[in-house]
């Protein structure tokens, strides 16, 4: 079964709309991590928000937010007020364990999902 | 922030050569550094954890002779893709934790291997 679920191949969205990526995930493990990426044509991973599952908030980092749903399993990234270089390629990842030694630190990633955003 | 640099960022190389890939912490120490494989229109997949001073770890199905990972210091940790072949080509991207600053894990800026 796969650990990260991400359903929207590809999602649209207008210029200055929020948006919401949708990211489900899978594990036993009480201590586990949840991450969003961006990655751009270039290539390059932008990390842009984490969510404990320890955590009582959701985490927020300007227009990125994570709307964490423990019980559901779920960790939808939301962009609000989208912008045109906001169009990349996100990726939804999962850290398992707790953080004893560096090795837990590898990540489990989803297949992504391709944001266009219209002007 | 953290910064984690690769080197080079293209690569291409004849069939049957070696091809190095360097990851570098800039200013933190990593102790672990994580080799990632991805393929066009895919995600990424894990290759190996590089662990200072010791043996890497490697994924199931990635051949540790063909994929030689040496961590050689806190800050550089690199990949030798061995006898390159064409199905060697993809675009290889390495991460880093940086212990001071938490839970956030940075990537470098990938390298796109292509050999001919």
């Amino acid at each position: 079964a796969q650990k990260i679920t991400q359903t929207q191949p590809g999602m649209f969205v207008q210029e200055k709309e929020a948006v919401t990526l949708d990211c489900t995930y899978d594990t036993s493990d009480p201590s586990y991590g949840l991450f969003w990426y961006k990655q751009p044509s270039s290539g390059e991973m932008i990390f842009l928000i984490y969510q404990g599952s320890y955590d009582q908030q959701n985490a927020t980092e300007g227009r990125y937010s994570l709307n964490f749903q423990k019980a559901r399993k779920s960790a939808n990234l939301v962009i609000s007020a989208s912008q045109l270089g906001d169009s990349a390629m996100y990726f939804c990842a999962m850290r398992e364990g707790r953080y004893s030694g560096g090795s837990n630190y590898k990540l489990t990633f989803g297949k992504g999902t391709l944001l266009t955003v219209n002007p | 922030g953290a910064v984690v640099s690769q080197h080079p960022s293209r690569v291409i190389c004849k069939s049957g050569t070696s091809v190095k890939i360097e990851c570098r912490s800039l200013d933190f120490q990593a102790t672990t550094m994580f080799w990632y494989r991805q393929f066009p229109k895919q995600s990424l997949m894990l290759m190996a954890t590089s662990n200072e001073g010791s043996k890497a770890t490697y994924e199931q199905g990635v051949e540790k002779d063909k994929f030689l990972i040496n961590h050689a210091s806190l800050t550089l940790s690199t990949l030798t893709v061995t006898s390159a072949h064409p199905e060697d080509s993809s675009f290889y991207i390495c991460s880093a934790r940086d212990r001071v600053s938490g839970n956030t894990i940075y990537f470098g800026e990938g390298s796109w291997l292509t050999v001919v």
